[in-house]
This record gives C-alpha cells, structure tokens and sequence, in this order.
C-alpha cells in the first residue's frame, strides 16, 4: 500500500526567509502525481503545486517549487520570500495514475514570524 | 456558488444517531471526493464520485457510512448509529475533470462532528 510521511510536524521560518517541508512516499506505482495543499487556519484547503512522475523538471509556482527525487521518493516544498500569508498546515498528497484516491500525509505546521 | 459549500458546518450528535452531511460542489464539475479528517492528522479518503457513479468507496470505514450523488451534482454523506471514533471533519471536494494529470480539486470548508 502507497503510504506518505511528513516528518516534520512543525516548522517556523522568518518573514522573507526561505523553508523547505519534507515529504517521502512509498509506492510500487511507476506513474502518478504528487501534491501539495494548503490549509490556512479555519480556510478551506487549496492546491499549492503538483508534479507528474514522469516529468523530471521540477515545478515551479512563483514562490512555491519542489524538489522531486522519484529514485529516493522524495518530494520537497521550498517556499521562497516566505510571507505571514503562507502560515498554515501543509499536505502532501498521493495519487496513482487510474485510481481516484489521494493519500495525504500528516501534514506540517509552517509558522511565519515577523 | 463561488465555491463548494458544506452544511451544516458543525454537528453534534449523540451516540446512536444517524447524521447526513450535504457537500453542494461547483456547478459543472465531474468528480466530488469525500474526506475524513481527524483531529491533528490529514484528510483520509473515503470515496469518489464521477457524476452519479460511484467509482471507489474503498475508504468508507464500515458499513455505517454511505454517500450517495443521485442526479451529479449535490451529494450527501450519510452515518448510521453514529459512534465517538466517528468525531472528525469530514470534507468534500470537487475537480470539473475525472483524474488526469490536470485534475485539481477544490475543497470546501468542511463539516465539523461531534459524537457525544
């Protein structure tokens, strides 16, 4: 069974610095698609960045990119410029290529200090 | 709507009862994804609907929960004899495509339930 792990369960970093959230996953799958949400306090959950196993350019959304090792099943978040809008637990997500099931990790607590 | 909405947005229930959770998604969307999340952890599947169908309920936790999607587009979230182990926040999210890389799914703000 695919599995994910933030072992992380808190981070701070400063306003402007910049923090990377860790994440691993365990899979037999050879294509699927990697995510990361956010989910601000008492605020819906929104997509931040997601990566297809088969591309290796690692994406990129403004501030936000990842770091994909698809041999080490690792999947980092790199926030840049970090701002106190960023605060907020952080997922990050599974889904084997033909199924519909996401399979979220534990989460990480970014706190953003001024 | 803007957005996908949730009602109600809190319920407290008393062990034994039988509670329905209503997920109203975004006009037009294909897939609507159920979610249980506990206290402190991450959202855990539950099931997923492709318009009416029912395509994977391999995360229902027993046979007290159902989830139906009767005409596509508004789904409910039933729980029979509710039990304290239910107590969570249970989101529903929806995407306008069915999987594929360029899927993306939009949440909404959850149904907090108390079982007392």
């Amino acid at each position: 069974a695919q599995t994910v792990t933030q072992s992380q369960p808190e981070m701070s970093v400063q306003e402007a610095e910049t923090v990377t959230l860790s994440c691993t996953y365990d899979t037999s799958e050879s294509d699927y698609y990697l995510f990361w949400y956010k989910q601000p306090p008492s605020r819906q959950m929104i997509l931040v960045i997601r990566q297809e196993a088969y591309k290796q350019q690692n994406a990129t959304e403004n501030r936000f990119s990842v770091n994909f090792q698809k041999a080490a099943k690792s999947f980092s978040l790199k926030i840049s410029d970090s701002q106190l809008g960023d605060a907020a637990m952080y997922f990050c997500a599974y889904r084997s290529s033909g199924t519909y099931k996401y399979i979220f990790g534990t989460g990480t607590r970014l706190k953003v200090l001024a | 709507g803007a957005g996908v909405s949730q009602s109600p947005r809190y319920k407290v229930a008393k062990r034994g009862q039988d509670v329905a959770l209503r997920c109203d998604p975004i006009s037009g969307h294909v897939s609507l994804f159920w979610y249980q999340q506990a206290l402190g952890q991450g959202p855990e599947f539950l099931t997923y609907f492709q318009n009416e169908a029912q395509l994977d309920k391999s995360g229902l936790p027993s046979d007290r929960f159902f989830a139906e999607r009767p005409e596509g587009s508004v789904s409910t979230l039933k729980i029979q004899r509710t039990q304290q182990e239910d107590s969570a926040v249970y989101l529903c999210a929806s995407s306008i495509k069915a999987g594929g890389h360029q899927e993306t799914q939009y949440f909404g703000p959850g149904t907090r339930l108390l079982v007392l």
